[in-house]
């Protein structure tokens, strides 16, 4: 089955420094890449996703890259601000509903 | 203002008690997932359904995990009986097909 590694598991950066996450997948057959964005006491959020059939995407401060050969995608936050700090998620499907979520990365932005 | 409400939000219960927990999914939205998130496990999927009907609860413990949707607004997820080791965040999710899944705020579960 699907398995997603995710890295770093912390991360701290200073307000306005750019984050990078990065995850891999194993399941070449995976075409659905969400992430998620959870604070403290909330259930996980939907930030950005990205499909297959594109390379990058983006959406303001926030980017995702897929690069299906070497089967691994990043989430790029820049211009980070304290809001930000939070635990992030990857995760992969192959267009079924079973998302497999990697191990989550805990972003903290230092004002 | 559309979001899947779960409740209790916190419940503590003594090893060997049933515990229910219930989620009312996004109106509208035809599947629905029950999470569990722990330190060690991360977010596992336990079970989902869609239309009402089970599609997958392969990695929920079958002899003590029950999920059921008595009707298209409320998932419920019961535990009998229930043990320490699965002390956890219970998390609901709904989804309109294949797509975007929406999370509740999750049930904080302590089995003492």
């Amino acid at each position: 089955g699907e398995n997603v590694e995710q890295h770093p598991s912390t991360l701290s950066v200073q307000e306005g420094d750019s984050a990078v996450i990065k995850c891999t997948y194993s399941d070449s057959a995976s075409n659905y890449f969400p992430w998620y964005k959870q604070e403290l006491g909330k259930g996980p959020q939907l930030i950005i996703d990205i499909r297959s059939n594109v390379g990058e995407k983006k959406d303001q401060r926030i980017a995702v890259t897929l690069n299906k050969t070497a089967k691994h995608f990043s989430l790029h936050i820049t211009e980070t601000q304290p809001e930000d700090s939070a635990v992030y998620f990857c995760a992969a499907s192959t267009n079924t509903d079973k998302l497999i979520f990697g191990t989550g990365t805990r972003l903290q932005v230092f004002p | 203002d559309a979001r899947v409400t779960q409740t209790p939000r916190h419940k503590v219960t003594e090893m060997g008690q049933e515990v229910t927990m219930r989620c009312q999914p996004i109106l509208g939205h035809n599947t629905v997932f029950w999470y569990r998130q722990t330190m060690m496990q991360g977010l596992e999927l336990l079970a989902y359904f869609r239309n009402r009907a089970p599609l997958d609860d392969s990695g929920m413990p079958k002899d003590r995990f029950s999920a059921e949707m008595p009707d298209a607004t409320l998932a419920t997820l019961k535990i009998q009986p229930s043990e320490p080791r699965d002390s956890a965040v219970y998390f609901c999710a709904s989804a309109l097909g294949v797509t975007e899944q929406f999370f509740g705020p999750g049930t904080r579960l302590t089995v003492l």
